[in-house]
Parts: C-alpha cells; sequence; structure tokens
C-alpha cells in the first residue's frame, strides 16, 4: 500500500520568500506523485505531477517540485511567494497513474504574510 | 479543457431525506469517476470509484446503500445520500478522468448541511 506524510499542517511565509512544502511517500513500485491545491470552499487543482519522467516538475504558478528517490521525497517549492499563493496544498500518491486511486496526504494550509 | 462541473454547490437538507449531487464532465468523456469525502480541516477521502456502465467499487467502510453512485453516461455521474443525517455533512468533491489518462481533473465540491 502507499502512502504520503506531508510535514508540517501550517506553514508561513512572508511575501517574496522561498515557498518550501514537504512530501514523503512511501510506495512499494515507482509511484506516480501529485501536487493540489485548494483554495477555500473550492475543489482541487493540479499544480503539478510526476510520472516517471524528468524528475524536476515545473507545474503551474511558479511551482516546482523534485522527485528524489532516495529520500522518498517530493518537496513543493516556490522561489518567491505571492499573497495568492495562500491556500491548502495536498501531496498524493498512486501506484498504477493518476487514472486510479489517489491517496493524500493532510495537507498543509500555506499562509502568506505581508 | 478538462473542466468538471457539481451541482448543487451546497444543500441543506433536513434529516431522514435523500440528497442527489452531480458530477459533470463538460469538455471529455469521463471513463472513470471517483468521488471523495472531505470533512473540516482534514485530507480528502475516497468513498468509492465508478466506471461507466459498471456498479461502483466502493472504499472500506463506506456504506454503498446509504451512497448510492450512478455512472449512467460518459459525461455524468451521480451520488445520492439516502436518509441523510447530520454526521453525513460533508465537503464531498469529485473527480474524472478519461481513458489513458493520468490525471484526475476534480470539481469544485458540494458542501451538505443536515439539520
Amino acid at each position: 500500500a502507499q502512502s504520503v506524510t506531508q510535514l508540517g499542517s501550517h506553514v508561513s511565509v512572508s511575501e517574496g520568500a522561498l515557498v518550501l512544502l514537504r512530501c514523503n511517500y512511501s510506495s512499494s513500485v515507482p509511484p506516480y506523485l501529485f501536487w493540489y491545491v485548494q483554495y477555500p470552499n473550492q475543489g482541487l487543482q493540479l499544480l503539478l505531477k510526476y510520472t516517471s519522467a524528468a524528475t524536476l516538475v515545473k507545474g503551474i504558478n511558479g511551482f516546482e517540485a523534485e522527485f528524489k528517490k532516495s529520500e522518498t521525497s517530493f518537496h513543493l517549492t516556490k522561489p518567491s511567494a505571492h499573497m495568492s499563493d495562500a491556500a491548502e496544498y495536498f501531496c498524493a500518491v498512486s501506484i498504477t497513474g493518476g487514472g486510479n486511486k489517489l491517496t493524500f496526504g493532510t495537507g498543509t494550509q500555506l499562509k502568506v504574510e505581508l | 479543457g478538462a473542466v468538471v462541473s457539481q451541482h448543487p454547490s451546497w444543500v441543506i437538507c433536513k434529516s431522514g431525506t435523500s440528497v442527489k449531487i452531480e458530477c459533470r464532465s463538460l469538455d471529455f468523456q469521463a471513463t472513470t469517476m471517483f468521488w471523495y469525502r472531505q470533512f473540516p480541516k482534514q485530507s480528502l477521502m475516497l468513498m468509492a470509484t465508478s466506471n461507466e456502465g459498471s456498479k461502483a467499487t466502493y472504499e472500506q467502510g463506506v456504506e454503498k446503500d446509504k451512497f448510492l453512485i450512478n455512472h449512467a453516461s460518459l459525461t455524468l455521474s451521480t451520488l445520492t445520500v439516502t436518509s441523510a443525517h447530520p454526521e453525513d455533512s460533508s465537503f464531498y468533491i469529485c473527480s474524472a478522468i478519461s481513458r489513458n489518462q493520468e490525471t484526475q481533473y476534480f470539481g469544485p465540491g458540494t458542501r451538505l448541511l443536515v439539520l
């Protein structure tokens, strides 16, 4: 079975500062990994996904994530935070591609302060 | 592209009544749709997976007779919460995917409040 751990349920950064949201996964087979963002009272929007191609994945809104097999990690980063980045972020894993069961982490609430 | 809609966006109902939530893929044919439930401050929990034209597969602990799922066409799946109770109050989110896609596209969610 696969699982995802997101360290830090709340992260607070200053506007313009680096954003780092941590995600570690557990999977018995090569995983597919995803980052989704959720704004209040809305569904999830895909930020980026790793599907065994390039280990550094670039997504929308300036976010990127790097797949590190040795560390079983898929941390999400953005060089400069913007107020509009404040949202809930979910890391998810699938062992059969995104077309099948996704297992989500517990989420990280990102707060961006002036 | 890849837009998924849900209707209604929110609903309030009395305990004991049934509520139907629709999930539509607007610009692609969804061979598979997923239904998730999200309680406040928690992650999404998969309830069931439905493939067009066949019975839904429910996750462990989800009552199939309480949460009726129908996926009668390639663009529409419905979730009916039967005899709703206050503990069923939650945010219900669907996602859809077409054959050979690697990404699930999520709807905006439906907030259900059972009084």
